[in-house]
């Protein structure tokens, strides 16, 4: 079953802009985590937040979470051509004992140069 | 390059035929996991490992048999598939799979194998 859902569900900007990208989900969670995704590849982790954290940086990445909305934002600043991906979080519940993540529908952006 | 290896990278099968899908992993990870991803949709979970024994199966059909031989190697193995099930299928790894209490490493996955079922 899907916990989170990105919004939007497409995003094109210029490279340079900064990109925003949102993910609320339904259950109380452990760690929310955002994963980036290249056509035909597997996903890469990019950060991870703690639902105790509020905002986390890494590099260009800056994510934060707001636990009383049940949402999240990842910013990716000054962005690049190379940013073009698809973007999902993946929220780890409480309650399940075994690491189970759930993805949201992901955001597909395209930066162009 | 990614640290998790799956292989072959495409496969074509038939309706009848019995193929499997392996995945490596050398990071001393003791969670492993499969993940069907159909197009423009996001990755779901079918199986996960822990501590080479099954731990999740979400209601995953009988013609997908997962085995984890050891804890560096995770296959799946297939028959019978119908044209719905090709997908990209992805494997995953992470330290462990954690508990409420305990911080949850990230998972690390292959680049998939995408499988085409005629």
């Amino acid at each position: 079953s899907q916990q989170g859902e990105e919004d939007p569900q497409a995003l094109s900007i210029q490279e340079g802009e900064n990109a925003t990208m949102n993910c609320s989900y339904k259950t109380s969670i452990n760690n929310l985590q955002w994963y980036r995704q290249n056509s035909g590849r597997g996903l890469v982790h990019l950060i991870l937040i703690r639902s105790n954290e509020r905002e986390k940086h890494s590099g260009r990445l800056r994510v934060t979470l707001d636990t009383s909305k049940k949402s999240s934002s990842l910013l990716i600043t000054a962005s690049r051509a190379a940013d073009t991906a698809s973007y999902f979080c993946a929220t780890k519940n409480y309650g399940g004992s075994q690491g189970n993540l759930i993805f949201g529908k992901g955001t597909k952006l395209s930066v162009k140069p | 390059d990614t640290e998790v290896t799956q292989t072959p990278k495409h496969l074509v099968m038939g309706m009848t035929n019995k193929k499997s899908l392996k995945c490596e992993q050398h990071m001393g990870h003791r969670a492993m996991y499969w993940y069907k991803q159909k197009a423009k949709k996001p990755p779901e979970l079918m199986f996960v490992y822990s501590y080479e024994k099954l731990s999740i199966n979400e209601s995953v059909p009988s013609r997908f048999s997962p085995e984890c031989p050891n804890s560096s190697l995770l296959n799946l193995h297939l028959h019978a598939l119908q044209p719905e099930d090709s997908a990209l299928y992805l494997c995953a790894s992470s330290q462990d799979t954690g508990s409420d209490r305990v911080y949850n490493s990230p998972l690390h996955f292959g680049n998939g194998t995408r499988l085409t079922v005629t």
